[in-house]
């Protein structure tokens, strides 16, 4: 069965310091993978899709990149965080339209 | 603009009883809809989800009903269990390669 893992669960960082969170999917091939942020109160807005390796489309403008360096394996990414970055990043996975996404348990991140 | 919308913040409903959930989109081009449930601290969990070619679809004690001339679709829960006390959130899609529009979510609370 497949499986998604996300890491680190939570994270506390400063003003101004980088970030990389990761998400790894196993047990499928050629994922579309996905990063959302929950912000507080609010829906889920996508951030960055991607459909295969070194593939990535952005959603919004912001201060966030991601990449895809392997097959089942998207990385979402920071050079300096803002206050606004702070919120709950889920990852997903899905195969094609019409099927389900299925969530990561997320990463809460602080931003102080 | 918000395309999914979920105008209900929270629903408390009694064990035993039905709970319906309610969803409002304005783009006439989505054709999948999905169901996710949500517990704190945790990622979406898939419930159940409905295609546009469709106006019901069964599960166990899940039901998704579409409207598709109102734009509106619903989940009713019967018999709804304290277990089923999260966060519901409605999602739709229409665009490659799958892309999830989520509503805000609606926080339920069945109590004994």
């Amino acid at each position: 069965s497949q499986t998604i893992h996300q890491w680190p669960a939570t994270l506390v960082q400063p003003v101004g310091s980088p970030l990389s969170l990761e998400c790894t999917v196993e047990g499928t091939s050629n994922p579309n993978l996905y990063w959302y942020r929950q912000a507080a109160g609010r829906g889920l807005q996508l951030l960055f899709y991607s459909v295969g390796i070194g593939q990535i489309s952005s959603e919004v403008p912001q201060n966030l990149s991601a990449s895809r360096p392997q097959d089942r394996q998207f990385i979402l990414s920071s050079k300096k965080l803002l206050l606004s970055d702070s919120g709950f990043y889920l990852c997903a996975w899905g195969r094609q339209n019409n099927q389900p996404q299925h969530f990561g348990d997320g990463t809460r991140l602080s931003i102080l | 603009d918000q395309q999914v919308k979920q105008n209900s913040p929270s629903l408390s409903v009694q064990e035993g009883r039905i709970s319906i959930l309610n969803c409002d989109y304005t783009n006439s081009m989505f054709d999948y809809f999905l169901w996710y449930k949500k517990y704190p601290a945790e990622g979406p969990t898939f419930l159940i989800s409905i295609s546009s070619i469709k106006d019901k679809n069964e599960d166990g004690r899940f039901t998704v009903f579409l409207n598709k001339s109102a734009k509106h679709l619903s989940l009713h829960i019967v018999p709804s269990q304290p277990g089923d006390s999260a966060v519901y959130f409605c999602a739709a899609s229409a665009i490659l390669p799958g892309k999830l529009i989520f509503g805000t979510g609606t926080r339920l609370q069945v109590f004994p």
